[in-house]
């Protein structure tokens, strides 16, 4: 079974400044697919980043880029230049296929970040 | 272009009633999931839906049934509600094919008393 690992359940971290957020994670699957959402408190999940097993560079989309080390077994988010309407809570995913050909995501237990003025 | 929708946005029921969650996925998704999310945890898959039948389910009892209608949109049901039920019920769509992008709405939340 796949296993997403959030070691860090909540992190404060200074306006304009960069933070790592940690993945780790566990499959036997070759190919699988690792996501970050950001869930404000509203409750929506919004997806930031995607990365495949097989992709050969880190994923960048504007201000976030995923660290996807594969060795490691490690799929970390950053954020550069952080702002205040980062402070949400923040999950990372697996895609799983299912039996059926589709997939289903397996979600870490979250971090929540707080970006002080 | 409407994105995910959910109603209702909040709900409460005592224990042993019966509970309809509704979602409409996004335009021009076939596949819609649904995931409970306890207080303070992530996401729990619950069941997925495409072609109006259940495909893949999660760790939940028979309880959580669903539905999905002709025009995709589907439904979630909860019976002999639980206290330990109480959650925020997301619903994300997708494309069978491709199918790795979940659209998420923004939830139903659940209380039971």
């Amino acid at each position: 079974a796949q296993k997403i690992t959030q070691t860090q359940p909540g992190m404060f971290v200074q306006e304009k400044e960069a933070v790592t957020l940690d993945c780790t994670y566990d499959t036997s699957d070759p190919s699988y697919g690792l996501f970050w959402y950001k869930q404000p408190s509203s409750g929506e999940m919004i997806f930031l980043i995607y990365q495949g097993s097989y992709d050969q560079q880190n994923a960048t989309e504007g201000r976030y880029s995923l660290n996807f080390q594969k060795a490691r077994k490690s799929a970390n988010l950053v954020i550069s230049a952080s702002q205040l309407g980062d402070s949400a809570m923040y999950f990372c995913a697996m895609r799983e296929a299912t039996n059926f050909g589709n997939e289903k995501l397996t979600f870490g237990t979250g971090t929540r970040l707080t970006i002080i003025p | 272009d409407a994105g995910v929708t959910q109603s209702p946005t909040h709900l409460i029921k005592t224990r042993g009633q019966q509970v309809t969650l509704r979602c409409s996925p996004k335009s021009g998704h076939d596949t819609v999931s649904w995931y409970q999310q306890a207080l303070g945890q992530g996401p729990q898959f619950i069941f997925q839906y495409y072609e109006e039948e259940e495909r893949q389910r999660g760790n939940f009892p028979d309880r959580f049934s669903g539905h999905q209608f002709p025009n995709y949109s589907s439904e979630l049901n909860v019976n002999a509600l639980l206290l330990g039920d109480s959650a925020l019920y997301l619903c994300a769509s997708s494309l069978r094919k491709p199918s790795y992008e979940q659209y998420f709405g923004p939830g139903t939340r659940l209380t039971v008393t």
